[in-house]
């Protein structure tokens, strides 16, 4: 596609309940990340990803929280029994590895709500 | 660990006013990236403007500009003719070559008619 596409872009959950959340990357682009953004915050690395290199975890803030990618396509985020804080925009990027700087295009986000 | 740091949680400006957006970071990396974005609303994140680090002179696109003080660590990004859709919380981010984007904290940016 043109864009990064996430899904869902809103999602309510009860507290406990398990979570996925979705990623399309650019077509071509070898590297997608993972941020969390609170409400009024910044951004929140959690993941990256590049090629067929074992994946940057140091940003995930729990054992409930994991990802995956298929190849160098489609990604997902798992958040297991999640909890209250884990309410925010989960957002998703993804860039062209090159040897020049390597700009992200990022999706829209998926804004996650546990009551 | 590199840090980025955006001390100005909030700025104003008038509209067709220029306005300086301040950014610090800590590396002892001597090639990197450093990045603009811009964030509205919409919660799109989109790049205003990059810098690489080997590149003394700084960059500019169209009414965005950067100062980049590579031994202060420094990198602002100056808004001339401030324009009402300027209004975005704006991001300032470091990336070590082929590795993840550091983000600062962020300064919600408000233009005024």
């Amino acid at each position: 596609g043109a864009g990064v596409s996430q899904s869902p872009s809103n999602k309510v959950t009860e507290k406990g309940k398990d979570v996925e959340l979705r990623c399309d990357p650019i077509s071509g682009h070898t590297a997608l990340y993972w941020y969390r953004q609170r409400l009024g915050q910044g951004l929140e690395f959690l993941i990256y990803f590049q090629g067929n290199s074992a994946p940057d975890k140091s940003g995930l803030p729990s054992d409930r929280f994991s990802a995956e990618r298929t190849g160098e396509s489609v990604s997902t985020l798992t958040i297991q029994r999640t909890q209250q804080e884990d309410s925010a925009v989960y957002l998703c990027a993804s860039s062209l590895q090159s040897s020049g700087a390597n700009v992200l295009t990022f999706g829209a986000g998926s804004r996650l709500t546990v009551l | 660990a590199q840090t980025v740091t955006q001390s100005q949680p909030e700025m104003s400006v008038q509209e067709a006013e220029t306005v300086t957006l301040s950014c610090t970071y800590d590396t002892s990396e001597s090639n990197y990236y450093l990045f603009w974005y811009k964030q509205p609303p919409s919660r799109q994140m989109i790049l205003v403007i990059r810098q690489e680090a080997y590149k003394q002179q700084n960059a500019t696109e169209n009414r965005f500009s950067v100062n980049f003080q590579k031994a202060a660590k420094s990198f602002s990004l100056k808004i001339s003719d401030s324009q009402l859709g300027d209004t975005a919380m704006y991001f300032c981010a470091f990336m070590k070559h082929g590795n993840k984007l550091v983000f600062g904290a962020g300064t919600i940016l408000r233009v005024k008619s």
